[in-house]
């Protein structure tokens, strides 16, 4: 497994860009990144993925390196929703997904 | 998009009873769904994985007799806590495969907080 690596916190003032990386460094040609977030006490919601092309949804943009060995989650104009646990995950070939510790962003007024 | 419901959204319960969580996909179909424990100030942790229409695999130190899982259908998978106890206590969220193209996504229910008193 691919296994990735966040910084433990960060923040962003509302209204900025967050810009959150993700190092993947062990990644394999076929595999996808994948983000999540989860906001306290729910379950985590998908954001987006990809596998070599840069992805943007209404939601967020997926920037990935050439080397694919790292990524960046872009939100565009964070707001206080934004407040979550970001996880940035490559799966097993079965589908697995394994959480880390994630990324805190706190998006301050 | 795609939508996954869990019920109930808490549930409490006596030491030595069981307890049944509902996961649902309501606007898919998923062969294969996920089940996840999270304890209070920790990550997710996968329990399980429900195949529809055979038996789940269980990840290393889940106990098959104690969690058991049902994929009866394309839509629904239940985890059954069986004699639970108050370390069982813990926020149980369900995730189901949904397949678009080459890749796959899993989408998360909202979780069930389970307590046992």
């Amino acid at each position: 497994d691919a296994k990735t690596t966040q910084p433990t916190s960060m923040d962003c003032a509302e209204g900025r860009a967050a810009n959150l990386p993700c190092n993947h460094s062990t990644i394999s040609g076929n595999e996808y990144v994948y983000w999540y977030r989860q906001i306290h006490s729910q379950g985590p919601q998908y954001i987006i993925h990809g596998l070599k092309n840069n992805e943007t949804n209404e939601m967020a943009s997926l920037i990935i390196t050439e080397d694919r060995k790292s990524s960046t989650l872009i939100l565009p104009h964070a707001t206080l929703r934004d407040t979550a646990v970001y996880y940035c995950i490559v799966p097993t070939k079965s589908s697995r997904l394994t959480f880390g510790e994630g990324t805190q962003l706190t998006v301050n007024p | 998009g795609a939508v996954v419901s869990q019920h109930p959204s808490w549930v409490i319960c006596k030491s030595g009873t069981s307890v049944k969580i509902e996961c649902r996909s309501l606007d898919f179909q998923a062969t294969t769904m996920f089940w996840y424990r999270q304890f209070p100030k920790q990550s997710l942790m996968l329990m399980a994985t429900s195949n529809e229409g055979s038996k789940a695999t269980y990840e290393q130190g889940v106990e098959k007799d104690k969690f058991l899982i049902n994929h009866a259908s394309l839509t629904l998978s239940t985890l059954t806590v069986t004699s639970a106890h108050p370390e069982d206590s813990s926020f149980y969220i369900c995730s189901a495969r949904r397949l678009a193209g080459i890749t796959d996504t899993q989408y998360f229910g909202p979780g069930t907080r389970l307590t046992v008193l």
